[in-house]
């Protein structure tokens, strides 16, 4: 079966320290992968995707993710997080069907 | 414009009642999906639809029914609520369910089955 897999349950950092989070994925065919965000008390939204073309994507706030096919990996990163940082986050690719699938999210406590 | 409500908030629910949570959307997107969110286990994918009047079932469908009579509206109901049922609900939007779309969130319903 289809699985997104994400490494960590929760992550404590520091301000200015660099991030990232990892997501793998079990699928051998073509994929969209997705982050979302949900801050504190806020809806889940959209951080960044990758459907084709280049594998360094950028998204909102300074986040980025890299695809790495070989790897099955689209791990998500910041190079200095910020104290508004703190949110849950969570990989998800879509299935052949449209349908999303969803990693287990990474809660994310960064100390101002 | 508010995107995507959900009806309640919250609520606290005997074992074997029936309950509705609405959602609501006024983005005129044509696909409707609802989730639960458990910890540990992340978004599961209940119902969806396509398109008004067409419904189809996700991952996890059971005690759990959907309609979708007009393109705003997608009401989701647990015909008899078990304790497992607790979790929190989310339903969601896009314009279609091309996979490029961009999935917008409600806030969210928290239910509690005792």
């Amino acid at each position: 079966a289809q699985s997104v897999s994400q490494h960590n349950h929760h992550v404590i950092l520091s301000e200015a320290a660099s991030l990232e989070l990892g997501c793998n994925y079990s699928y051998g065919g073509t994929v969209n992968l997705f982050w979302y965000v949900q801050y504190p008390g806020q809806h889940l939204q959209l951080l960044l995707k990758y459907f084709s073309g280049d594998p360094l994507v950028k998204g909102i706030k300074g986040f980025e993710a890299e695809f790495i096919k070989s790897k099955f990996s689209f791990n998500l990163r910041k190079p200095s997080v910020q104290w508004s940082d703190t949110a849950e986050y969570f990989c998800a690719v879509i299935r052949s069907n449209y349908q999303l699938i969803w990693g287990a999210g990474t809660k994310l406590i960064i100390k101002p | 414009i508010a995107g995507i409500t959900q009806a309640p908030t919250s609520q606290i629910l005997a074992a074997g009642r029936r309950m509705t949570l609405r959602c609501t959307q006024d983005m005129r997107h044509n696909a409707m999906y609802w989730y639960r969110q458990d910890l540990g286990l992340g978004l599961r994918l209940i119902h969806y639809s396509n398109t008004a009047g067409t419904t189809g079932k996700g991952e996890v469908p059971d005690g759990y029914s959907v309609s979708r009579a007009n393109t705003d509206d997608f009401p989701l109901t647990l015909a008899s609520a078990v304790p497992s049922q607790t979790s929190v609900y989310f339903c969601a939007s896009s314009p279609g369910i091309r996979d490029s779309n961009e999935q917008f969130f409600g806030p969210g319903t928290r239910l509690t089955v005792l």
